[in-house]
């Protein structure tokens, strides 16, 4: 069946680094893919879209500088974390739709802790 | 970080009970509902879906209820085991737009 993968899976960085987490579609083609974030005991919250070959939609209160979303290719998106705090640490997932069919899947997530 | 004091609802039940597990959503333009799981320390899993053209759609051991006229949405596990653990979050969009979650229920099965 269809996977989408995230890398890391678990990162653990000193403030003020940044850090990079790929969300890759294995088996399908996604022109658009989300990015959630989830504190402990809470729901998933929607972060951005992000649409390959242009810029990535963000909702409001999520800063587009301080979250970089990049969709370089149909299978590839990246979230980069900039100058990353402990208030970032986090649980990041994001899903991808599938060009060819509509369906929706999820990643496994990726732990941010921020020390 | 977290959120100091906030606690996810708990349903507790006896493996081999029925579970029902209730949602509330919220924007009355949503056409598509999906159930997901979630163990701790991993991505959400489908576990079932609807569209707002239904009021009932049954899978293995769940079935989804839609009332579109009290914006409420439930999800019934039959026979519930110990790997239905888990926290149960329901989602709604509007076709092809991002998927907005609720704010989850806590699984809990006694054996």
């Amino acid at each position: 069946g269809a996977v989408v993968s995230q890398h890391p899976s678990r990162v653990i960085c000193k403030s003020g680094t940044s850090v990079k987490i790929e969300c890759r579609s294995l088996d399908f083609q996604a022109t658009t893919m989300f990015w959630y974030r989830q504190f402990p005991k809470q729901s998933l919250m929607l972060m951005a879209t992000s649409n390959e070959g242009s810029k990535a939609t963000y909702e409001q209160g999520v800063e587009k500088d301080k979250f970089l979303i990049n969709h370089a290719s149909l299978t590839l998106s990246t979230l980069t974390v900039t100058s990353a705090h402990p208030e970032d640490s986090s649980f990041y997932i994001c899903s991808a739709i599938s060009t060819g069919t509509g369906e929706l899947f999820f990643g496994e997530g990726s732990r941010l802790t921020v020390l | 970080g977290e959120s100091v004091g906030l606690h996810l609802p708990t349903l507790s039940v006896q493996e081999g009970d029925n579970s029902i597990i209730n949602c509330a959503y919220s924007n009355s333009a949503s056409d598509y509902f999906i159930w997901y799981k979630q163990e701790s320390g991993k991505g959400p899993q489908f576990i079932i879906d609807i569209r707002s053209n239904m009021d009932k759609r049954q899978g293995q051991r769940v079935t989804v209820l839609l009332n579109k006229t009290v914006k409420h949405l439930s999800l019934q596990i039959a026979a519930t085991q110990p790997g239905d653990s888990a926290v149960y979050f329901c989602a709604e969009n509007i076709s092809g737009g991002a998927l907005t979650f609720g704010s989850g229920t806590r699984l809990q099965v006694q054996p």
